[in-house]
């Protein structure tokens, strides 16, 4: 079955960096696109990164742009956000999700449990 | 950049009540690119609806999808404890980024 497991959140000072993993099983890694979502306290869900199913376009959030850096590695069924230039309100619960693709049909189809960013002081 | 805003903020029923959630978007959108999603508290989100009427796979048919132009609905036509929930609907269409509406949490009385 379809596992996403995302790892690397954690506190961090104001300014600092941190690169977040989503490590994949029971589909093909390579044929879809992959999405970054959080949720932030007491906010809703926000759409930070996309990146094509062979890497050659990354998408950003007016918010994140120039700071994180979404990435794949196909050979290893694995996508990153490297976050940089971190803020407070950068804190929020970040998930890895597939991006669901058939013609006009989009959607997140699978979703990973999150890992916690705390950007804090 | 869309804008999709979801009424009412909150909502507390009953079990067996019928629920009816909206989300508006500021211009008219594709009924393809409108998704709704369910996170019960301390869970990831989950695919409800995409293409503004189809069920995700597993998802109940209590849940129902409906709408067009800028006005849809998300339907649960009887209402079970564990639908509890912030319930989001997502416009997923032409380019990024794919916004979220501000979610609305259901309660149970």
């Amino acid at each position: 079955q379809v596992q996403m497991v995302e790892s690397g959140g954690g506190v961090v000072q104001p300014g600092g960096s941190l690169r977040l993993s989503c490590v994949t099983s029971g589909f093909s890694f390579s044929s879809y696109g992959m999405v970054w979502v959080r949720l932030s306290p007491g906010k809703g869900l926000d759409w930070v990164a996309l990146i094509r199913f062979d890497g050659s376009h990354q998408y950003y959030a007016d918010s994140v742009e120039g700071r994180f850096t979404i990435s794949r590695d196909n050979s290893r069924n694995t996508l990153y956000l490297q976050l940089d230039s971190l803020r407070a309100e950068d804190t929020a619960v970040y998930y890895c999700a597939r991006q669901y693709w058939l013609g006009e049909l989009k959607a997140l189809d699978y979703w990973g449990r999150g890992t916690q960013v705390t950007v804090s002081s | 950049e869309i804008v999709l805003t979801q009424s009412p903020g909150t909502l507390s029923l009953s079990p067996g009540e019928r629920v009816t959630l909206s989300c508006r978007t500021s211009q008219s959108v594709s009924s393809n690119s409108l998704v709704w999603y369910q996170q019960r508290p301390g869970q990831a989100p989950r695919l409800l609806i995409y293409g503004a009427s189809s069920r995700a796979s597993g998802i109940p048919d209590r849940f129902s999808g409906s709408g067009s132009g800028t006005d849809f609905t998300l339907t649960i036509s009887r209402l079970e404890p564990e639908d509890l929930a912030v319930y989001y609907c997502q416009h997923y269409g032409g380019a990024p980024p794919y916004t979220f509406g501000q979610g609305t949490k259901l309660e149970i009385k």
